[in-house]
Order: C-alpha cells, then structure tokens, then sequence
C-alpha cells in the first residue's frame, strides 16, 4: 500500500506560468514532507520541506502547501521555467524519532518555451 | 562542497557474482541511507545508520543483502549472490541528525545496476 501517491505521472506547463505538482498521502503520523527534484543520470536533489505545524513554506519561486485535513500537500512553482523540467519527488517522514523517508513515485514535469 | 559520493557510477555483471556498492557521505553527516529505485516501486528504502549504527533495516530484500559502515566517511552495500531482479538504481544519501531539527537527506548519483 503507497502511502504517499503522486497521481499525476507528468504534467506539461508553458515557461512562465504556474505550475502545480500535486501529492497525497494516507499516514497520519507523518509530520515533516519534502520535495525533491530528479535530472536523468542524477540523484534527488533537495528542494523545499514544510513541517506540519506550518500550512505553508516559501522559497524563491517555490512554494509548498499542506493540508493536514485533507493529507494533501502541493508544489507550486511560479514562474515556471524551461530548467524546471525533471522529475519531482514528494516525501514524507513519520514523527516519533525515524529519520525514514517514504517517496511518491514521481511527477515528470515538462517546461516548454 | 563534496555532495555524497558513491561509486561506481555503473556495474555490469553477470548472476551470482557478489556485487559492492560504495558511499562517501558527507563530512560531518552522521546519518547514512541506503535507497533502491525501479520502475515498478519507485524509490524505496533498504537500510539507514546512525552513527554507524544500524537502525532500521527492514527494507532489505533478503539475506543475500547485507551493508555495513565501519566508520563515519564510508559505507558498502552488498549483494551475494546477486540476481537479475536486483538490477535497479541504487542510492545513497546522508543527513545530519540530532537535536537540530528537521534536516534534509542529501543523495549521491546512484549506482545503474545491471544482473545479466
């Protein structure tokens, strides 16, 4: 059973708009979420995190929400740019101490010109 | 800055020969992850230290894996004998931990491997 889901496999946004990769997950527990950006031939390369005691987290053009009701949390990236394009990563940690990840299965996003 | 470091970058061999896998975390990390990814399961844990100590190893597959870290810069990841469905792409990450709130993991490129 996947308890972090990335439903979306891919998404394709024009350079400078908005773009919003989407992920939801089904432990209550967890209480710290990060996202990771992947390159082809490359290890995941950390973006941003929100704890759960936040409802938002800003970084540059990077923003993460969470929403503890729903267990839902979102990437938005504004403007999107054509480097943008890689794969992403949500992730997730349960509180209690494990320092253990547990990881979508990834959003391929697509920045075109 | 040195990221984690893993090496090699690709292994080819052929089933039941032992195969091992290298990490150099980064200097000042304490904390070490082992992490497997394939099409069908995407990324998963295996094993992660702390202070070269073994603290969850529930994600490993079965006994014919097995990893250590005898000190704080290096680790090895071992598969003996190996199979052809252990072919995946094998990571490495690190993080500092420890009373310093949440700290991200940090990955090496992986090791592409491939059991003929």
């Amino acid at each position: 059973d996947q308890q972090v889901k990335q439903n979306s496999p891919s998404l394709s946004v024009q350079e400078g708009r908005i773009s919003i990769l989407n992920c939801d997950y089904t432990n209550s527990m967890f209480d710290y979420f990060l996202w990771y950006k992947k390159y082809p031939a490359e290890g995941p390369t950390f973006l941003i995190s929100i704890s759960s005691i936040k409802d938002k987290n800003e970084d540059g053009r990077f923003t993460v929400f969470l929403n503890k009701s729903a267990k839902h949390l979102s990437l938005h990236i504004v403007p999107s740019q054509p480097g943008d394009s890689a794969v992403y990563f949500c992730a997730a940690r349960s509180q209690g101490g494990s320092e253990k990840l547990v990881f979508g299965k990834g959003t391929k996003l697509t920045v075109n010109p | 800055d040195a990221g984690v470091i893993q090496s090699p970058r690709h292994e080819v061999t052929e089933m039941g020969q032992e195969v091992t896998l290298r990490c150099k975390p980064i200097s000042g990390h304490n904390s070490l992850f082992w992490y497997r990814q394939t099409m069908m399961r995407g990324l998963e844990l295996l094993i992660y230290f702390n202070n070269n100590v073994p603290i969850d190893d529930s994600g490993m597959p079965e006994d014919r894996f097995s990893a250590k870290m005898p000190n704080a810069s290096f680790s090895t990841l071992k598969i003996q004998p190996s199979e052809p469905r252990d072919s995946a792409v094998y990571f490495c990450a690190s993080s500092l931990s420890g009373g310093l709130g949440n700290q991200p993991q940090h990955f090496g490129d992986g090791t592409r491997l491939s059991i003929l």
